[in-house]
């Protein structure tokens, strides 16, 4: 399978800055998810990477370095509605890329 | 907009009993794909289709089958359910010709066995 870490918990302040990372294995690579997870819910697309560098969306910002395997989501002005779970996933090796397999999710808390 | 629906949203079963998971889609999407969620385990893959007729196992798929005899609906059936498969059951489908492979879920089915 494709071995996906991210940090378990994360906690951070309304109005900061926090950075979510992911680190997969490099071989078959073929494009990096994150999704968003509130609590009770579905999760919902948030970005997709395929080129390294930064694609910015807004508030939130996802970065990719394929040759070390590293992805991060960065959350702008972080508001209380982003309290919630972030996932990160990939594509297994040799799936034919049809399916995703997703890390363990890293739940970020925002307090007042 | 349904999207992915499922039912039923809540379910509780005894120990060997039966059941099965309906998820229908609109977005006319050929994958279509059944996940569970555990706490400290994340979202495992247990059975996928790539296409009405075919089905594929995924990373879990013990315990469990699944059929797609039409392009928009995908079940997953328990024949004799065991505690272990306690869980929150999502079902996703995603399209052919998006290269990105955009999954997008349904709101998710929670089952409790007892």
């Amino acid at each position: 399978g494709q071995n996906i870490d991210q940090p378990t918990e994360m906690t951070a302040t309304e109005g900061a800055i926090v950075q979510i990372n992911c680190t997969y294995q490099t071989s078959g690579f073929n494009g990096l998810f994150w999704y968003q997870q509130h609590a009770g819910e579905a999760p919902t697309f948030l970005s997709y990477n395929v080129l390294d560098g930064l694609e910015e969306k807004g508030r939130f910002s996802s970065f990719l370095s394929r040759s070390k395997g590293y992805s991060y989501l960065l959350l702008k002005e972080l508001q209380m509605k982003d309290s919630a779970s972030y996932l990160c996933a990939v594509p297994p090796r040799n799936s034919g890329y049809s399916t995703l397999t997703f890390g363990k999710g890293t739940m970020l808390l925002v307090s007042p | 907009n349904a999207g992915v629906t499922q039912t039923p949203k809540f379910r509780v079963l005894k120990t060997g009993q039966s059941m099965t998971l309906l998820c229908a889609q609109d977005m006319n999407h050929e994958y279509m794909y059944w996940y569970r969620q555990d706490p400290g385990m994340g979202l495992r893959l247990i059975h996928y289709s790539v296409g009405e007729g075919t089905t594929a196992k995924g990373e879990v798929p013990d315990g469990y089958n699944v059929s797609r005899l039409k392009k928009q609906n995908f079940l997953l059936g328990l024949e004799s359910a065991a505690p272990s498969q306690t869980s929150v059951y999502f079902c996703a489908s995603s399209h052919l010709s998006d290269t990105r492979n955009t999954i997008y879920f349904g709101e998710g089915s929670w089952l409790t066995v007892v």
